[in-house]
């Protein structure tokens, strides 16, 4: 089955940009999305489809995708930014969603 | 407004079954595919199950394959998912979601999740 890995945990000093990867095997054929999710709440989706951004969703946050790697880019990251990130795509190969395993953002 | 509204949890003995339901409320519920996504206490999000517009095409996760069934009504805006032969691996908060039309086309399920519900508990236990 796909499988989408994503590092477990990033750290990142508050105003710096903060960068959660995810890779997969011929991912660069897929719409990858990513979610922020805090604790207590459902996710939220703040890109999809690599750099489309809902309306509400800061212009901080920023997404792109090169060969089999996705990243999420979160540029002046805020305390309030602290949460878990996950990466997902919809692999057409076997009609299953996937989602990578979460990164839990740290603002040092 | 936009929402999604999940219900139908609860502690249920394992081999048992219950029948959660996601009630839509603020857009046209028949334009969407409807997902179900569980997370176990402590772990990451899981895709369960989803359904096509017109329930003519249905997708699960291969650990419920043969035990979940998802369905919807669009004439009363809901999807439910009817669970059986719970295992205590199925404990999850179960959630509802949209999937968002790319492009302004809803065919496929590949556009990620736009709009999310709050989750209802299933625990499964004797």
């Amino acid at each position: 089955s796909y499988v989408l890995t994503q590092p477990p945990s990033v750290s990142v000093a508050p105003g710096q940009t903060a960068s959660i990867t995810c890779g997969g095997n011929n991912i660069g054929s897929e719409s990858v999305h990513w979610y922020q999710q805090k604790p207590g709440q459902a996710p939220v989706v703040v890109v999809y489809e690599e750099t489309g951004r809902p309306s509400g969703i800061p212009e901080r946050f920023s997404g792109s995708k090169s060969g089999n790697t996705a990243t999420l880019s979160i540029s002046r990251v805020e305390a309030g930014d602290e949460a878990d990130y996950y990466c997902q795509l919809w692999d057409t190969s076997s009609d299953h969603a996937v989602f990578g395993g979460g990164t839990k953002l740290t603002v040092l | 407004e936009v929402q999604l509204v999940e219900s139908g949890g609860g502690l249920v003995q394992p081999g048992g079954s219950l029948r959660l339901s996601c009630a839509a409320s603020g857009f046209t519920f028949s334009t969407y595919w409807m997902t179900w996504v569980r997370q176990a206490p402590g772990k990451g999000l899981e895709w369960v199950a989803n359904i096509k517009q017109d329930g003519s095409e249905k997708y699960y996760v291969d650990s419920v394959k043969g035990r979940f069934t998802i369905s919807r009504d669009n004439a009363k805006n809901s999807v439910y998912l009817q669970m059986s032969s719970l295992r205590a691996e199925d404990t999850a908060v179960y959630y509802c979601a949209r999937e968002h039309c790319g492009g302004g086309s809803c065919y496929s399920p590949a556009y990620g999740m736009d709009v999310w519900g709050q989750g209802t508990t299933v625990r499964v236990s004797s």
